[in-house]
């Protein structure tokens, strides 16, 4: 079944402690990218990558970190977790080459004490 | 930066009903998307459209408005099962960042 899995799926953690959010795709996609979602805010990209090793800024990048090692995984890191990152955090993929279509994976509700 | 805005509703229709979702973008957008988002859930795509006019699949009909910066989407038949959050994508031509608005709540009563 093609899908974006994400893990954990819940986690509460204390400030400062290093966490990492592990996201995985098998469709073989080339563009994937980590959104967090606030109430009122909406969805704001944080990362994306175009390709292995490719990796670019989003709009709320601060606090993160993210590495694209193989073309199927897109880890983001948070180095020293703050309150204000708590969040539902969404990792997503799409083929590229001009086919944007994004495919989410389920979600990953963080809060940080 | 790219401004996506979306009227956040929430937006109620009668079943059977037409309804119809809009979007403004501020900057020049190649390809627009609509996502659907139930509570708790994840964003399912819905449609995509890349060119001006009218797009349709099923009860779906997408139009892009590229001179006006102006995309949106018409749900026919409208069912309770439609009821969700409706979010409009718009990623900008020689760029890979896409840019989400707020999302509009849709609800449709039986």
């Amino acid at each position: 079944e093609a899908q974006v899995t994400q893990n954990p799926r819940y986690l509460i953690t204390v400030t400062g402690k290093k966490l990492t959010v592990t996201c995985s795709q098998n469709m073989n996609h080339e563009y994937m990218s980590w959104y967090r979602q606030d109430p009122g805010l909406g969805l704001r990209q944080i990362y994306y990558s175009m390709n292995v090793e490719v990796t670019d800024k989003g709009d709320v990048p601060e606090g993160y970190k993210v590495s694209r090692k193989e073309k199927r995984n897109f880890p983001l890191i948070l180095e020293s977790p703050s309150p204000n990152q708590t969040s539902l955090y969404f990792c997503a993929s799409s083929l590229g080459q001009g086919y944007n279509e994004q495919f989410f994976g389920p979600g990953t509700r963080l809060t940080v004490l | 930066q790219k401004e996506v805005e979306q009227n956040s509703g929430p937006l109620s229709v009668p079943e059977g009903a037409i309804a119809s979702l809009n979007c403004t973008y501020s900057d020049r957008g190649s390809q627009s998307f609509w996502y659907r988002q139930y509570s708790g859930k994840s964003p399912e795509l819905i449609m995509s459209i890349y060119s001006n006019g009218d797009k349709e699949d099923g009860r779906f009909t997408a139009q892009l408005n590229k001179a006006s910066q102006y995309v949106s989407l018409l749900i026919r038949d409208s069912q309770p099962s439609d009821s969700a959050t409706y979010l409009c994508a718009v990623k900008e031509g020689g760029y890979q960042k896409v840019t989400f608005g707020t999302g509009t709540k849709l609800q449709v009563i039986p």
